[in-house]
This record gives structure tokens, C-alpha cells and sequence, in this order.
């Protein structure tokens, strides 16, 4: 069963609107990480934010805040002031206490315009 | 600090040959992983080595092969390549359970398999 799911294959915003990226995830471990990144058309893997299970907030990292509902097991990107440099992929992940390794949804490429 | 480096950037192999990805770390990290990455499909884990001495599966390891050289290195082999194998490729190492900016990639490298 599919782990992390991004629904959205792209998405448009324009300069300086705020876009939200979605990400539902599935796991029965009660301790669980998180993370989202960005893919620049250059190709490196960069981290952005991340969410542990039993953060009380939810997380901020300047533009970026992470919209953690863990009811509804999602775990939504906001990226407020949309900038031209910001188009890329975006890859939500997740880790589970009982593994070490970073599972990845398909990802969602966001196109900035002027 | 160089964190992950991988070698060749890029690779064009024939169908049925061989060949080796390279990967080393140098933060001292305890686990490793490959991922491939296609377009529409996120990056996905092949496999993985939690310790120095171990390896496991990941989602997709049919055609390869891993060694956990030591605690620095860790391999990919493709012992016959095929079309199918044509991909981006990317290691990455983190502490054994790691959130926040923990996991560092390489800069991944193109494999072409014609």
C-alpha cells in the first residue's frame, strides 16, 4: 500500500500568492517523522521542513510552514509569498520509527509566474 | 565537507553489461541508502544498509546488488543492465534515526542503459 500520497502532479501560482502542496500519508507506527524537499531542474535534493508525530506545533522554516493534521494523517506544505525560484519539484516523505529509510511520494511540481 | 559523494555523474551502458555506483559519506553517518528516481514516480528505495554490516530491500531491488564496503562506502551493481534500469540514482546517508535535516544526498548520477 502506498505509503505517502501526493495528489497534485503540478500546480500554478503566481508570484507572491501563497500555494499549498498536499500530502496524506498511511502508518500504524505511532512515532513517525515528516519531511518535505525540494527538486530544483538542477537535480539536488533540498530539505525544507520537517514534523515529528508528536510535535505539539506545527513547523515553520520561514516561507515554508507544514500544516500537520494527524487525524486526517496529513501533512500539508504552505509555501506563503510564492518567489520565481521557488518552481521545482516538491517531494513529501515520511519515516517510520521502526525503519530508517526516507519513503518518498511521487511529487508535485509547482510552477511560479510573474 | 564533501557529505555524499557519488561517482560517475553520468553513464551510458549497453543492455547486459555491468557496473558499479559508488557511493561515500564522510559525516560518519550509520545508514545508507540507494533510491532511483523516474520521472512520475518520486525517488524509490532499493536498498539499504541501517548498519555498517547490514543490507535490506527496499521497494524495487530486483536487478541490483549492494555492498556495504565499510562504514563510509556503500555500492550499487547492476550485474546486467536493462532498459528498464535507465534512471537517475541517488545515495544518501543518515544517522540510524534521523529527522529534521538529517539525511544528506548525493548529486545522483544518470544512467542510460541503451
Amino acid at each position: 500500500a502506498q505509503k505517502i500520497t501526493q495528489t497534485q502532479p503540478g500546480m500554478f501560482v503566481q508570484e507572491k500568492e501563497a500555494v499549498t502542496l498536499d500530502c496524506t500519508y498511511d502508518t500504524s507506527d505511532p512515532s513517525y517523522g515528516l519531511f518535505w524537499y525540494k527538486q530544483p531542474s538542477s537535480g539536488e535534493m533540498i530539505f525544507l521542513i520537517y514534523q515529528g508525530s508528536y510535535d505539539q506545533q506545527n513547523a515553520t522554516e520561514g516561507r515554508y510552514s507544514l500544516n500537520f493534521q494527524k487525524a486526517r494523517k496529513s501533512a500539508n506544505l504552505v509555501i506563503s509569498a510564492s518567489q520565481l525560484g521557488d518552481s521545482a519539484m516538491y517531494f513529501c516523505a515520511m519515516r517510520e520509527v521502526a525503519g530508517t529509510a526516507l519513503i518518498f511520494g511521487k511529487g508535485t511540481t509547482l510552477s511560479v509566474s510573474s | 565537507n564533501a557529505g555524499v559523494t557519488q561517482t560517475p555523474k553520468f553513464q551510458v551502458l549497453k543492455t547486459g553489461q555491468s557496473m558499479t555506483l559508488q557511493c561515500a559519506q564522510d559525516m560518519n553517518h550509520n545508514s545508507m541508502y540507494w533510491y532511483r528516481q523516474d520521472p512520475g514516480m518520486g525517488l524509490r528505495l532499493i536498498y539499504y544498509s541501517a548498519s555498517e554490516g547490514t543490507t535490506d530491500k527496499g521497494e524495487v531491488p530486483n536487478g541490483y546488488n549492494v555492498s556495504r564496503l565499510n562504514k563510509r562506502e556503500f555500492s550499487l551493481r547492476l550485474e546486467s543492465a536493462a532498459p528498464s534500469q535507465t534512471s537517475v540514482y541517488f545515495c544518501a546517508s543518515s544517522e540510524r534515526v534521523a529527522g529534521g535535516n538529517g539525511y544528506t544526498f548525493g548529486s545522483g548520477t544518470r544512467l542510460t542503459v541503451v
